[in-house]
């Protein structure tokens, strides 16, 4: 049962180019959605988050819009550079538990 | 300040087996947790601690067991190794408090079983 759908699975660019990934989820209850940005051979880190009640967020070069009615999520790179190139995971948290439920990830390569 | 460590890095087992992946945080997070990684499946959460003496099953717990004796330490028991174990492991932890929000992870280990 996946709860958070993420997609693509793999994403390729030219440097300088706007890479979106895009994340969609059912429960309602979810009340805050990091993305996680992963480097070969490294865990995973948090790169930006985003709670419900906003519907932009952003961080450098890095933008997260949501669309609460949709239920959908996506993240935004601009002016995408090859040192971006990672995994990327969308997530989301069920309040009380705290869990998160992490989307099935996405491979970006920005080309030079 | 070390964050999440995680031992081995490495491993490969023979079916059947059984090993401990150990993991170790100096941050004083009260939470801990596993996860397992693979291909077009993301993050799936195996078991979690929130506190010494208190572990719970996530997603997939079948076939692992955790405990908890210490705040600083998390082991993952594999009891009888499947290559359906086959998979990146991962131990992440975060705070209680005002940093709930942010888990930190461990830079992994990669199991191999035969």
């Amino acid at each position: 049962q996946q709860q958070v759908k993420q997609s693509p699975q793999s994403l390729i660019v030219q440097k300088g180019g706007i890479p979106i990934i895009n994340c969609a989820y059912e429960n309602t209850a979810f009340d805050y959605f990091p993305w996680y940005q992963q480097f070969p051979g490294k865990g995973p880190a948090l790169l930006i988050a985003i709670r419900p009640d906003v519907s932009e967020k952003k961080e450098g070069r890095f933008t997260i819009s949501f669309n609460k009615s949709a239920k959908q999520f996506s993240l935004h790179i601009m002016d995408s550079q090859p040192g971006d190139s990672a995994t990327y995971f969308c997530a989301a948290r069920l309040g009380s538990a705290r869990q998160l439920t992490f989307g099935s990830g996405t491979q970006l390569t920005v080309l030079p | 300040n070390a964050g999440v460590t995680q031992t081995p890095k490495f491993q490969v087992l023979k079916t059947g087996q059984s090993m401990t992946l150990q993991c170790a945080q100096d941050m004083n997070h009260e939470y801990m947790s596993w996860y397992r990684q693979d291909p077009g499946m993301g993050l799936r959460l195996i078991h979690y601690s929130v506190g010494a003496g208190i572990t719970d099953q996530g997603e997939v717990p079948n076939g692992y067991n955790v405990s908890r004796s210490t705040t600083e330490d998390f082991p993952l028991r594999l009891l009888s190794a499947a290559p359906s174990q086959t998979s990146v492991y991962f131990c992440a932890s975060r705070t209680a408090g005002s940093g709930a929000n942010v888990l930190t992870f461990g830079a992994g280990s990669r199991l191999t079983v035969l």
